[in-house]
């Protein structure tokens, strides 16, 4: 089956970039997705069709794929940033998410 | 506004079926192109895709599950009911739906979640 590995943690100091990266076979043939999700809370959708934002999500977020690897960039990372960031695909037909990523701005 | 809510039994004993209902608002299950999903995410644990059903009434299901797991949409109510059986301890977790889509372009990811109902199944 297909398999989505992320990073289990990523620390950034605040106003500082952070770069979430997603890996799976020939990802950049596949749409990317990406959700946030604070504790609590139910997940939100941050990035679609790989680098496209939904509305109200902040300029500062921009996405990527290409080859193997999707990667969501937080510029100027802010406190209201700390979450858990999952990477989600479609393989034959099916939904895929990463293990997600603890992101904490310290 | 797009809302979903996720409604069904919070305890359940090891065997039993469990019987989720997503009643939405704000969309239709009849316009191309939309979907329902069921996602669930184990204490402490990360997202899992369980379940989608399309407009065209297509349902996929996840791999590992599909033995289990039942998707129906019921579009006069605006509702989507998942049924899984033989529930386990190990299916204790927070079970949410959730819309998503396709466009021009391709699939838009789930733009719109429910706010998620806690399964615990235990004897």
């Amino acid at each position: 089956s297909y398999e989505l590995t992320q990073p289990p943690s990523l620390s950034v100091s605040p106003r500082q970039t952070a770069t979430i990266a997603c890996s799976g076979n020939k990802l950049g043939d596949k749409f990317a997705s990406w959700y946030q999700q604070k504790p609590g809370q139910s997940p939100v959708l941050v990035m679609y069709q790989n680098d496209k934002r939904p509305s109200g999500i902040p300029e500062r977020f921009s996405g990527s794929n290409s080859g193997t690897t999707a990667t969501l960039t937080i510029t100027g990372t802010q406190a209201v940033d700390e979450a858990d960031y999952y990477c989600q695909a479609w393989d034959k037909s099916t939904v895929v998410f990463g293990g997600g990523t603890k992101l904490t701005v310290l | 506004q797009v809302t979903l809510e996720e409604s069904g039994p919070t305890l359940l004993k090891p065997t039993q079926t469990l019987t989720l209902t997503c009643t939405f608002s704000g969309f239709s299950l009849n316009t191309n192109g939309v979907g329902v999903n069921w996602v669930r995410q184990a204490p402490g644990k990360a997202l899992e895709w369980l379940t989608l059903i399309n407009w065209n009434d297509d349902k996929r299901y996840s791999p590992s599950l599909k033995s289990r797991l039942t998707i129906t949409k019921d579009t006069s109510k605006n509702q989507v009911v998942l049924i899984m059986t033989n529930m386990d301890p190990v299916d204790t977790a927070t079970y949410f739906c959730s819309r998503s889509g396709f466009d021009l372009v391709g699939y838009y990811g789930m733009d719109a979640w429910g706010q998620g109902t806690t399964v615990t199944v235990s004897s």
